[in-house]
């Protein structure tokens, strides 16, 4: 079946570093890719996504490009905040069929001032 | 802008009780699923419903049922529980449409004593 590989964390990083949070897919068909975010106490959020090889999603000063050839939807920030501390999780949903999201095992990311 | 609403947002039972889960989708949007994340874990597909219709089955046990509703909101309901069932209940909705992210609710805490 479908599944998603994520680096494992914790990361920790110090405020202003350059962030990347490597994601690994396998899948059937030709999937869409998402990255989400999980704050502490809340429900996950889109953070970005991308439908189709070459598609480079963004959103917040985040980054990643769906690589079909090397199955990878990494996700890079320049430089980051104490508020981008957070769980991370990469997730992928079919495009044909059934939609739902097969989520990687998630990243914790902790960002020191 | 709207979003998913659940309830309740915490919930204590006792081994073998039951326990019902409700979930308000954005509006307009016509497909609900439902995850279960469990203490440090990545979400897990339960049950997904398009149009009132039961769309597709995960892991989900056999004490748990779900349906929607004809205002499309949703009910998770849980019989004989167990203290494995204790976990972060998300429910999450969005448009039918293979691009189309899902939007996530804060969840329901469910702890089993």
């Amino acid at each position: 079946g479908d599944s998603v590989t994520q680096m494992e964390g914790p990361v920790t990083l110090s405020e202003e570093a350059f962030l990347t949070i490597n994601c690994t897919y396998t899948a059937t068909g030709y999937p869409s890719l998402f990255w989400y975010v999980q704050y502490p106490g809340e429900g996950l959020q889109l953070l970005l996504k991308a439908t189709k090889a070459d598609d480079k999603g963004s959103n917040k000063g985040f980054e990643a490009t769906y690589r079909k050839e090397t199955t990878s939807f990494h996700l890079e920030k320049g430089s980051v905040q104490v508020s981008d501390s957070a769980v991370y999780f990469c997730a992928l949903s079919e495009n044909q069929g059934a939609q739902k999201l097969v989520f990687g095992q998630g990243t914790r990311l902790t960002i020191n001032p | 802008a709207a979003g998913v609403i659940q309830s309740p947002r915490h919930l204590i039972k006792e081994k073998r009780e039951t326990a019902t889960l409700k979930c308000y989708p954005i509006p307009r949007h016509d497909t609900v699923y439902w995850y279960q994340q469990g203490p440090g874990q990545d979400p897990q597909f339960l049950i997904s419903f398009y149009e009132k219709m039961q769309s597709d089955k995960g892991s989900i046990p056999d004490r748990f049922s779900a349906q929607q509703f004809s205002d499309y909101h949703s009910e998770l309901n849980m019989s004989s529980l167990e203290l494995g069932d204790s976990a972060l209940y998300f429910c999450a909705s969005s448009l039918r449409g293979s691009n189309q992210p899902q939007h996530f609710g804060d969840g329901t805490r469910l702890s089993i004593l």
